[in-house]
C-alpha cells in the first residue's frame, strides 16, 4: 500500500466554523507533513511530524492545530478561518531513515473554501 | 538559506518530442537530495526523479531523465517521446541531508502537451 489517503476531498466552511482534516498512510512512514497549495503555486509547508512530534512549525497562525494521534494518523483542525485561508491543503508521508531524506508521498489533498 | 529557482513558469512541448525543463538551485551544503515532482490538473503529486548530490551518475527513469551539474547548481528534467499524459505542473525540489527539514520547493512550471 503506497497510497496517503486524505478526507474529506472538498469542504465548505463558515468562519465560525470548527472542523478537522484527515490524512492516513500505511507506509510505515515515520515522517508526515501538512502543505498548503494555492493555485498554480508550490505546496508551502505549514507542519511537520517526526515520530508523532512535532519538529516543524513555520509560524502557521494558532486557528490551524496539527494532531499526530499515532504514526499512521495525522489530523488539522481549523478554526476561526479567515477567507485566504482557502486553499488546497496537502498531506504527505515519507520514510526518512537514518537520517536519510527519501522522496514523499502526497496526498489528493482536501479542497478548503472558507466563506 | 538554500533557494531553488525555476525561472520558466510556462512551456510546450509536441507529443513525441523532448522537452528540458530547467531548474537551479543556491545552497552552501554538501549533503543534500534533489527532486522532481510532478502535478497533473486535479491530480496527486507524484515523484517523477531524485538525485543524490553525492552521485556523479544522472539520475534515470524510464523516458525521465536528469542532468545534474554540481557546480553550476542546476539540476535539469529531460522528458523524452513526450505523451499527452505528461502534462502537468512540474515542480523542482531541494532537501538538505543534514538537517531535520522537508522539501524546498521551486515555483514550478506548467507543461503542456500539443497532440
Amino acid at each position: 500500500d503506497t497510497e496517503v489517503t486524505q478526507t474529506p476531498k472538498h469542504l465548505v466552511m463558515g468562519m465560525t466554523n470548527k472542523k478537522s482534516l484527515k490524512c492516513e498512510q500505511h507506509m510505515g512512514h515515520r515522517a508526515m507533513y501538512w502543505y498548503k497549495q494555492k493555485a498554480k503555486k508550490p505546496p508551502e509547508l505549514m507542519f511537520v511530524y517526526s515520530y508523532e512530534k512535532l519538529s516543524i512549525n513555520e509560524s502557521v497562525p494558532s486557528r490551524f492545530s496539527p494532531e499526530c494521534p499515532n504514526s499512521s494518523l495525522l489530523n488539522l483542525h481549523l478554526h476561526a478561518l479567515q477567507p485566504e485561508d482557502s486553499a488546497l491543503y496537502l498531506c504527505a508521508s515519507s520514510q526518512d531513515k537514518a537520517g536519510i531524506p527519501y522522496e514523499q508521498y502526497f496526498g489528493p489533498g482536501t479542497r478548503l473554501t472558507v466563506t | 538559506a538554500q533557494t531553488v529557482t525555476q525561472s520558466q513558469p510556462e512551456m510546450s512541448v509536441q507529443e513525441a518530442e523532448t522537452v528540458t525543463l530547467s531548474c537551479t538551485y543556491d545552497t552552501s551544503e554538501s549533503d543534500y537530495y534533489l527532486f522532481w515532482y510532478k502535478q497533473p490538473p486535479s491530480r496527486q503529486m507524484i515523484l517523477v526523479i531524485r538525485q543524490e548530490a553525492y552521485k556523479q551518475q544522472n539520475a534515470t527513469e524510464n523516458r525521465f531523465s536528469v542532468n545534474f551539474q554540481k557546480a553550476a547548481k542546476s539540476f535539469s528534467l529531460k522528458i523524452s517521446d513526450s505523451q499527452l499524459g505528461d502534462a502537468a505542473m512540474y515542480f523542482c525540489a531541494y532537501r538538505s541531508g543534514s538537517t531535520a527539514r522537508a522539501e524546498l520547493f521551486g515555483k514550478g512550471i506548467t507543461l503542456s502537451v500539443r497532440p
